[in-house]
């Protein structure tokens, strides 16, 4: 009963590989995110998803692609991986976008590129 | 400057010393105020919350008043246990951040028997 559940857990690749990582929740949430954890724990968001459109685009690469087939799910797909893309992605939903509601985070999938 | 301000850990104690974590924030208007906590090899869990100012979120024995006078948010519990070692965030969602949710740096607590 995971209410925000993210595969795969561990990811290890080589560089200039495609790699995605799918997230999907149960929680009935219309707004979903990515998020970025680097070495030192920073959270910083990457994008978010209301009702299977984009609503925020952070600073990030356009090798970084989210797609959202449904208000369940949110997948990112990550092109021509790079060293630097090394760093624990996490998923989470909400109920709205308004400031109230808090996230519910998925587990992490940690990305190591080698 | 930044949006949101930890103190810098990590911060070490031993069981059931008082524990204070503070966190100060940048905001003009009304902010909601979150803590999170993050276990070891997991993802992030709502520990508390506060929505307006002098509102008090608590849970599990942590406390946290919305303090809009010193735009702070510190997190405290009057009794650690070794179960509490985990990195807590400060965060804040409001309007003028475009409604995200934004992180402080996190701070390593570690509490030893």
């Amino acid at each position: 009963d995971t209410a925000v559940s993210q595969t795969p857990k561990y990811l290890v690749t080589q560089m200039g590989n495609d790699k995605s990582i799918k997230c999907e929740q149960n929680l009935g949430h219309d707004t979903m995110y990515w998020y970025k954890q680097d070495s030192k724990k920073f959270l910083k968001i990457m994008f978010s998803y209301n009702n299977k459109e984009l609503i925020i685009n952070e600073t990030v690469p356009n090798r970084f692609s989210p797609k959202s087939p449904d208000k369940a799910h949110l997948n990112l797909h990550i092109n021509s991986l790079e060293l630097g893309d090394s760093a624990v992605y996490f998923c989470a939903s909400s109920q709205g976008t308004g400031g109230y509601s808090p996230l519910h985070f998925g587990n992490g999938t940690r990305l190591t590129v080698t | 400057g930044n949006s949101v301000t930890q103190m810098e850990g990590p911060v070490t104690l031993s069981e059931e010393a008082f524990l204070t974590i503070n966190c100060t924030y940048t905001a003009t208007g009304y902010p909601s105020l979150f803590w999170y906590v993050q276990y070891p090899g997991e993802g992030l869990q709502l520990l508390l919350k506060a929505t307006k100012a002098d509102d008090k979120g608590s849970n599990k024995g942590f406390e946290a008043t919305y303090r809009k006078e010193t735009t702070s948010f510190h997190l405290e519990k009057g009794s650690v246990q070794v179960s509490d070692s985990a990195v807590y965030f400060c965060a804040l969602r409001g309007p003028e951040y475009g409604n995200k949710l934004v992180f402080g740096a996190g701070t390593i607590l570690r509490v030893k028997s």
